[in-house]
């Protein structure tokens, strides 16, 4: 089956400009959450969703930065006027359940990343 | 606050050789703990995960890690590497079992030598 899928695989822009970077999860999954990973460094949590409700942007670093899932499925992830320190892989990932309530059993797929470069 | 650390960014075995790869975690409530692999231009994938049942867990591919408290530790261990086994491993911490989001430690490059 389809897993999560990520596009553009590889996003090089110049400094300044706007990008959106765009998550597909695994059909029915509920819960969706963007990371981004630097180079020699673990994921680290930005924002995520469940159905089209964001729940929680505490780590998205500044205002430059949002996201959205209007339909509860397909999210964006968008940079406006975009800096070298943006450049990273941005990672999705989706989950089956509702996020956020303690003891329920889940597993967060990761999509393949997108390489995002400003030049 | 929970955080990880992963004791060396890259470990190299040679083929048949134990693997063992650290995982130190802290963690203000009962943490539930994972593995994650990454291989060449793929997503991660989870490997096992520690959700307060059994300490020992065992996941995919022949990999298995024990929850020790009393360390506040999560080491993978696999008792013979193969070639294949050549990735990069996180280590992931959160207060629920994936239900949330998780805080990775900075990753092990794992280079299995023939």
């Amino acid at each position: 089956g389809a897993g999560v899928s990520q596009s553009p695989r590889y996003k090089v822009t110049k400094r300044g400009q706007d990008v959106a970077l765009r998550c597909d999860p695994i059909s029915g999954h509920v819960s969706l959450y963007w990371y981004r990973q630097a180079l020699g460094q673990g994921p680290e949590f930005l924002t995520y969703f469940n159905y089209e409700a964001q729940q929680d942007k505490s780590g998205l670093p500044n205002d430059r930065f949002s996201a959205e899932r209007p339909e509860g499925s397909i999210s964006t992830l968008t940079i406006q006027r975009t800096e070298q320190r943006d450049s990273a892989m941005y990672r999705c990932a989706s989950s089956l359940f509702s996020a956020g309530g303690r003891g329920v059993e889940d597993t967060q797929y990761f999509g393949p990343g997108t390489r995002l470069t400003v030049l | 606050a929970q955080s990880v650390t992963q004791l060396g960014s890259h470990v190299s075995v040679s083929e048949g050789a134990l693997v063992l790869l650290r995982c130190n975690y802290s963690s203000s409530v009962p943490p539930y703990l994972f593995w994650y692999v990454q291989y060449p231009n793929q997503g991660l994938q989870l490997l096992l995960k520690y959700t307060s049942a059994a300490t020992l867990v065992k996941g995919i591919n022949g990999f298995e890690a024990e929850f020790k408290k009393s360390e506040t530790s999560f080491h993978l261990t696999k008792p013979s590497a193969h070639m294949s086994d050549a990735a990069e491993y996180f280590c992931a911490v959160s207060f629920n079992s994936g239900n949330t989001p998780l805080v990775f430690g900075k990753g092990t490059r794992l280079s299995v030598i023939a």
